[in-house]
């Protein structure tokens, strides 16, 4: 299985302030045939499901703010909230949809307000 | 609007039985790729089962010999029979549309791009 590691567990980052979360992927997840990246990135908010940001990487799924960017290929990757908003206080997940399943999330990185 | 909505869920002893319900609507259940991806008290996200549109089926290890996921096309329902559960299955369980946008490279999987908001499942004497 591919195993998915993130960095740091957690981040406190001002208000309009640059927030920066680091994806590990244990094998890459770039695929030759379509030169695409299989993983996405996820925002919790406390005590709601899962919200799907990114996928292939770095396209930003229909009504997420431009804020919010990813990037990276093979096996590190980046989500990047360019100016903070209080309402992006949440647990973000990447994932990886490359091989066969499981397809694996990593340990999540929780992001506060300075 | 496409929406999941989960039932079922409750407290149930060690060695005991559930079955979820996870209620699909504005899209079909058996045109998709769905899954059951659970969530543990404080704990991150992990993929249990998924079933293919051809009904091919998929079980973590965790769960394999113990968990059944099915369909019923009539009511647009997806369902996850649990059986044999222990306490370490206490989780949330959500329903997620797996979406695969690029379907033609073999053995590649989806993103999930709808989430129910879950179903509580606490495993407990």
């Amino acid at each position: 299985d591919i195993v998915m590691t993130q960095s740091p567990d957690s981040l406190a980052v001002s208000l309009g302030e640059r927030a920066t979360i680091n994806c590990k992927s244990s094998q890459s997840v770039l695929h030759r045939s379509n030169n695409k990246n299989y993983l996405a990135w996820y925002q919790q908010k406390p005590g709601q499901p899962p919200k799907l940001l990114i996928y292939w990487a770095s396209t930003r799924e229909s009504g997420v703010p431009g804020r919010f960017s990813g990037s990276g290929s093979g096996t590190d990757f980046t989500l990047t909230i360019s100016s903070l908003q209080a309402e992006d206080v949440a647990v973000y997940y990447c994932q990886q949809y490359y091989s066969n399943p499981p397809f694996t999330f990593g340990p999540g990185t929780k992001v506060d307000i300075k | 609007e496409m929406q999941l909505v989960e039932s079922g869920g409750g407290l149930v002893q060690p060695g005991g039985s559930l079955r979820l319900s996870c209620a699909a609507s504005g899209f079909t259940v058996n045109t998709n790729y769905m899954s059951w991806v659970r969530q543990g008290p404080g704990k991150g996200l992990e993929s249990v089962s998924l079933i293919y549109i051809g009904g091919s089926t998929y079980y973590a290890d965790s769960v394999k010999g113990r968990f059944t996921i099915s369909r019923d096309n009539s009511k647009n329902t997806l369902y996850l029979q649990m059986n044999s559960l222990r306490p370490e299955d206490t989780a949330i369980y959500y329903c997620a549309r797996d979406r695969r946008l690029d379907i033609s490279v073999a053995g590649t999987g989806g993103f999930f791009d709808l989430w129910g908001r879950g179903t509580l499942v606490t495993v407990s004497s």
